[in-house]
């Protein structure tokens, strides 16, 4: 079945590394994707990573994928509190362009 | 990176008045357009694939004569919340793109 599930809930203080992590079922999943989403607005892809990799850097953002566990996570380095927002972890189906998203994690960042 | 934009960004219309939300891709055109809803504190809820010139997609358990989609041209869907009511009230996101699917900023429907 299709299921992404995600913590709640962060919260770090600036400066410190933030780590967000998801974990999905369907192991047929193609692409694993990163989405930022700032209250009332829409979704900003941050990252993604294709299944066949382990790890992917993009300046601040680390994303780390443990096919085997099927365990997704995303570090943010020296997080700052325009970081603070919703992170939704999602998988994209090898059979199609449908995205599978998790619950979602709200990141706090405290100054 | 691509651009899609939702019209209106927020709605308010009274229970029993239908809706029409556009989702526009600006500078690119896009075959496929993806329709979620979000509920708060919720994730977004896959409810339809709009395919440019073809039927969309529903996904199961979302009606598709309440929520219609129409897709007429490779830059424009739009999506129509029929005889609104007080539940249908949500977040509604529109993606457009097929490989990577670009969001629009969505639109706050609330029914009275």
């Amino acid at each position: 079945g299709e299921d992404v599930e995600q913590s709640l809930f962060l919260s770090v203080r600036e400066g410190d590394s933030s780590v967000i992590n998801c974990t999905y079922t369907d192991s047929s999943s193609t692409y694993l994707y990163w989405y930022k989403q700032e209250p009332g607005a829409g979704l900003q892809l941050l990252t993604y990573i294709f299944s066949n990799m382990d790890m992917k850097q993009d300046q601040r953002l680390t994303v780390l994928l443990n096919k085997k566990d099927k365990h997704l996570s995303l570090r943010i380095a020296d997080t700052q509190t325009g970081d603070s927002a919703i992170y939704f972890c999602a998988e994209r189906m090898d059979s199609s362009y449908k995205l599978i998203f998790g619950s979602g994690t709200r990141l706090l960042v405290r100054p | 990176g691509a651009v899609v934009s939702q019209h209106p960004s927020r709605v308010i219309c009274k229970s029993g008045t239908s809706v029409k939300i556009e989702c526009r891709s600006l500078d690119f055109q896009a075959t496929t357009m993806f329709w979620y809803r979000q509920f708060p504190k919720q994730s977004l809820m896959l409810m339809a694939t709009s395919n440019e010139g073809s039927k969309a997609t529903y996904e199961q358990g979302v009606e598709k004569d309440k929520f219609l989609i129409n897709h007429a041209s490779l830059t424009l869907s739009t999506l129509t919340v029929t005889s609104a009511h007080p539940e249908d009230s949500s977040f509604y996101i529109c993606a457009a793109g097929a490989g990577e699917q670009f969001f629009g900023p969505g639109t706050r429907l609330t029914v009275l």
